[in-house]
């Protein structure tokens, strides 16, 4: 069974940063390509980041490019995302998904909050 | 960005009953359409990929139609377990969503 748990998520200061993690199992982490997708209080989905299976492509939605990075360490079965310069717009829930065979987005873990304050 | 815009954003429907729920993109995606289900508490669950694929291990009385702009997604029967906000997501292009569909039952 695929399971993807995220952990890492908090209370944080504006300007500060904080590392997300999502671990997988179930199946080979290698394999697929994974993503990032957060959705703010009382609003809609909205994707982050995505990364290729061996990490070498990543791509991110403009508002957060030069401030997250998405990263994955295969050998730990592991998908990351550095969110640093956090502002209180990017206080949500962060999922990570995984691609499936056929379709993108096609497993998601339950999400980890993410409260952007001072 | 292409953007989806679903409706309706909230339904009531009576066990038995037959559920559709649209969404509309705002330019050509082919058949990119993706149809998820969120319980309260609950990871998204993948039911339609691709328009029409149904997604292994989800019940048949699920099904999504469309092509181009104009999606369906229809619930023949809807039972008491469907209850949960429904949302499309595009992949034609950068990822995008649909604002998500409450439904509940009468």
């Amino acid at each position: 069974e695929v399971q993807l748990v995220e952990s890492g998520g908090g209370l944080v200061q504006p300007g500060r940063s904080l590392k997300l993690s999502c671990a997988a199992s179930g199946f080979t982490f290698s394999n697929y390509g994974m993503a990032w997708v957060c959705q703010a209080p009382t609003k809609g989905l909205e994707w982050v980041a995505s990364i290729s299976t061996g990490g070498g492509n990543t791509y991110y939605r403009d508002s957060v490019k030069g401030r997250f990075t998405i990263s994955r360490d295969n050998a730990k079965n592991t998908l990351y995302l550095q969110m640093d310069s956090l502002r209180s717009e990017d206080t949500a829930t962060y999922y990570c998904a995984r691609h499936g065979d056929s379709s993108p987005f096609a497993y998601w873990g339950q999400g980890t909050l993410v409260t952007v304050s001072s | 960005d292409i953007q989806m815009t679903q409706s309706p954003s909230f339904l009531s429907a009576s066990v038995g009953d037959r559920v559709t729920i649209n969404c509309k993109a705002s330019q050509n995606i082919n058949r990119y359409l993706n149809w998820y289900q969120q319980k309260l508490g609950e990871a998204p669950k993948l039911l339609i990929y691709n328009a029409n694929s149904l997604q292994t291990g989800i019940p048949s009385r699920f099904s999504g139609s469309g092509s181009g702009t104009d999606f369906t997604l229809t619930i023949s029967s809807l039972q008491p377990e469907d209850v949960a906000t429904y949302f499309c997501l595009q992949h034609n292009s950068w990822p995008t969503f649909g604002a998500g569909t409450k439904l509940e039952l009468k």
